[in-house]
């Protein structure tokens, strides 16, 4: 079975750019999350959706940061402008409903120049 | 504020050694517990799960939860180099829809 898929595995941008994370969680997985990983914050979580619903966006930095889940399959991280803080790696992980574990995909290397 | 903390080491230890990983977390609420393992630019993978106080043993690796104490550890026995990796705690307040909270990771370094 396919896991979890991210793409682009790596984006290096420059400052101001727009950048558009994609995620395809694992099939029949109704949870999706996505994370952002740095040295200094560790894993933090930025947003959560069930059944293609944004359940927590607290996490979000802030309005410069997007994200969409328009069906089941798919979900979108955007980042508008971007800046060099913005660099980090970002997970997309997902959770069968009824479930404990989450899968994480491989995850997008995102330099912000 | 929900917090998970660990030390974030490294932790070093010799191969075949005991590797003793903590976790305490804020939430009394919190009802499950995870370990995940991330070697260095990998995703982070579940190799541990604990719902109730006590020990869990699976293989090499035992984890063990005190929720009198707020305090999850993961003991890893003859641990070997291939353990080397960072080990990241996580907890859920297992409600419909909550999300994992992770501490920032204890890194292991095993050394033959």
């Amino acid at each position: 079975d396919a896991g979890v898929i991210q793409s682009p595995r790596h984006e290096v941008t420059e400052m101001g750019q727009e950048v558009t994370l994609r995620c395809k969680p694992i099939s029949g997985h109704n949870s999706l999350f996505w994370y952002r990983q740095t040295m200094m914050r560790g894993l933090e979580l930025l947003i959560y959706f069930n059944n293609n619903v944004p359940i927590d966006d607290s996490g979000m930095p802030e309005d410069r940061f997007s994200a969409k889940m328009p069906n089941a399959s798919f979900s979108t991280l955007k980042i508008q402008p971007s800046e060099p803080r913005d660099s980090a790696v970002y997970f997309c992980a997902s959770r069968g409903q009824g479930r404990e574990t989450q899968y994480f995909g491989p995850g997008t290397r995102l330099l912000v120049l | 504020q929900k917090e998970v903390e660990q030390n974030s080491g490294p932790l070093s230890v010799p191969e075949g050694a005991i590797a003793s990983l903590n976790c305490t977390y804020s939430d009394r609420g919190s009802q499950s517990f995870f370990w995940y393992r991330q070697y260095s630019g990998k995703s982070p993978e579940l190799i541990m799960s604990i719902y109730s106080n006590g020990d869990k043993e699976d293989g090499r690796f035992t984890a063990q939860l005190n929720k009198a104490s707020q305090y999850v550890s993961l003991l890893i026995r003859d641990s070997q180099p291939s353990d080397s990796a960072t080990y990241l705690c996580a907890v859920n307040l297992n409600q419909a829809g909550t999300a994992l909270i992770f501490g920032k990771g204890t890194t292991l370094s095993v050394s033959s």
